[in-house]
């Protein structure tokens, strides 16, 4: 099983949708939790960091849930600049810091 | 810098020689990373440094691989004999401590022919 588990998509969705994304990780003392962003043939960039308490930014909304340890991101409104593969980052205890293989979001006129 | 620096940009190379990837990390950054990606895959964790501590070799896939860091500064990664297998976009990232975002550099692009 790997460490973090993504639903590789891809995501077609039109242009105002809201769409989700799920994460799940393995280790259960995992500490901290992020969403990255990945634009074709680019870096990665962080995008949000996820609270146990579920945090927002505009339209960004990411849940964590230790208990069934997932990692959620709404994305409402969605925007053609939204099309692009989506990191889920999960800290374990240690060192590593492990990434989802991502999803794929394409956001249609 | 301003941003974390990788150089080459792209680098090809054949079978059998070895090459050499190099990292500038942010300013002041404890925390360096090397990721491999392959195309259209997801980011294959490499090796970790924190400080002076040993760093977390878990994730390098053979021991032609290698890397080193001095101090806080720049890390330069090594691929000997270098394989068809190992194209790959090879990232830096660094962060001011582990359990931090990471800011990545923008890759080396390695073709092995």
């Amino acid at each position: 099983r790997k460490e973090v588990e993504q639903d590789p998509g891809p995501f077609n969705v039109p242009e105002g949708a809201t769409v989700a994304f799920n994460c799940t990780y393995s280790n259960s003392a995992s500490q901290s939790f992020f969403w990255y962003r990945q634009d074709c043939r680019k870096e990665p960039k962080l995008l949000m960091s996820v609270y146990s308490s579920g945090n927002e930014d505009g339209r960004f909304t990411a849940q964590l849930n230790r208990a069934s340890q997932y990692i959620s991101l709404l994305i409402r409104d969605s925007k053609l600049s939204d099309s692009a593969t989506y990191l889920c980052v999960v800290h374990t205890g240690g060192f590593k810091t492990i990434f989802g293989a991502g999803t794929r979001l394409f956001v249609k006129a | 810098g301003a941003g974390v620096s990788q150089s080459p940009s792209n680098k090809v190379t054949e079978k059998g020689k070895d090459v050499e990837l190099r990292c500038d990390p942010i300013s002041g950054h404890t925390a360096l990373y090397w990721y491999r990606q392959r195309l259209g895959q997801g980011l294959e964790f490499l090796i970790y440094f924190q400080g002076n501590s040993a760093p977390d070799k878990s994730g390098l896939p053979s021991d032609r691989f290698s890397a080193e860091r001095t101090g806080e500064s720049v890390s330069t990664l090594t691929i000997q004999r270098t394989q068809q297998e190992d194209s790959a976009v090879y990232l830096c990232a660094s962060s001011g401590t582990f359990n931090e975002k990471l800011f990545f550099g923008s890759g080396t692009q390695l073709s092995v022919l």
